[in-house]
């Protein structure tokens, strides 16, 4: 099984621009989440999704970052316009079952952002 | 505040030597602690958590709750333990909040 799938891999824009980032999760997993890393810090949640509701979105910079998760399996994240800040890594990862149970998180291999 | 700190960026040993990666929290519940494990060109994969007490790859950690410690131990470093290692404390919404991460050197 290929796990975690996100695409791009690589991302480079110049900042004002748009940009979006797509993740398959396992195959089952209902439960999907979206992580920022930036360099020499260890990943921060940025949402989570409970099939198509986004459950957690508290740490989401709505003013600029947004995300869906149509018919709760791929979701996209999307950053609009984007900021030299916003230089990161993102990972998705998803698990089979919501908050009972110790579900385990798979990540996918993340997408790295540079902004210009 | 919920919290979780790894003191040290950047740990080496040689082969055969023991391994302690430091790891404290800061929760006010009763936490759930894992360490993952991010090995080079890899996605970051569970390691092992406290609740199923178990060795994994020779490594152990035990949940200290007066200490707020979850150290990862193993007494015989491996060159193939080298990765970075991320201590993370899951909350009552099952968020994950992670440490900065320590990489781990361990030469021949």
């Amino acid at each position: 099984e290929a796990g975690v799938v996100q695409s791009p891999r690589y991302k480079i824009i110049e900042k004002k621009q748009p940009v979006a980032f797509w993740c398959n999760p396992i195959s089952g997993h209902n439960t999907l989440y979206w992580y920022r890393q930036n360099l020499g810090q260890g990943p921060e949640l940025l949402i989570r999704y409970e099939n198509e509701e986004a459950v957690d979105d508290s740490q989401l910079p709505k003013d600029r970052f947004s995300a869906e998760r149509l018919k709760g399996v791929d979701s996209t994240l999307k950053i609009q316009p984007a900021e030299l800040g916003d230089s990161a890594v993102y990972l998705c990862a998803s698990s089979p079952l919501g908050v009972a149970g110790n579900n385990e998180q798979f990540f996918g291999p993340g997408t790295r952002l540079t902004v210009l | 505040a919920q919290r979780v700190t790894q003191p040290e960026k950047l740990l080496s040993v040689f082969k055969g030597a023991p391994v302690e990666l430091k790891c404290n929290y800061s929760y006010s519940g009763s936490p759930e602690l894992f360490w993952y494990v991010q090995y080079s060109r890899q996605r970051l994969q569970l390691l092992l958590r406290h609740i199923s007490r178990e060795s994994i790859k020779g490594f152990t950690a035990d949940l200290n709750k007066g200490e707020t410690s979850f150290h990862l131990k193993k007494p015989f470093a491996q060159e193939e333990d080298s990765a970075m290692y991320y201590c993370a404390l899951k909350d009552g919404s099952d968020k994950l909040i992670f440490g900065t991460g320590t990489r781990l050197q361990v030469f021949p």
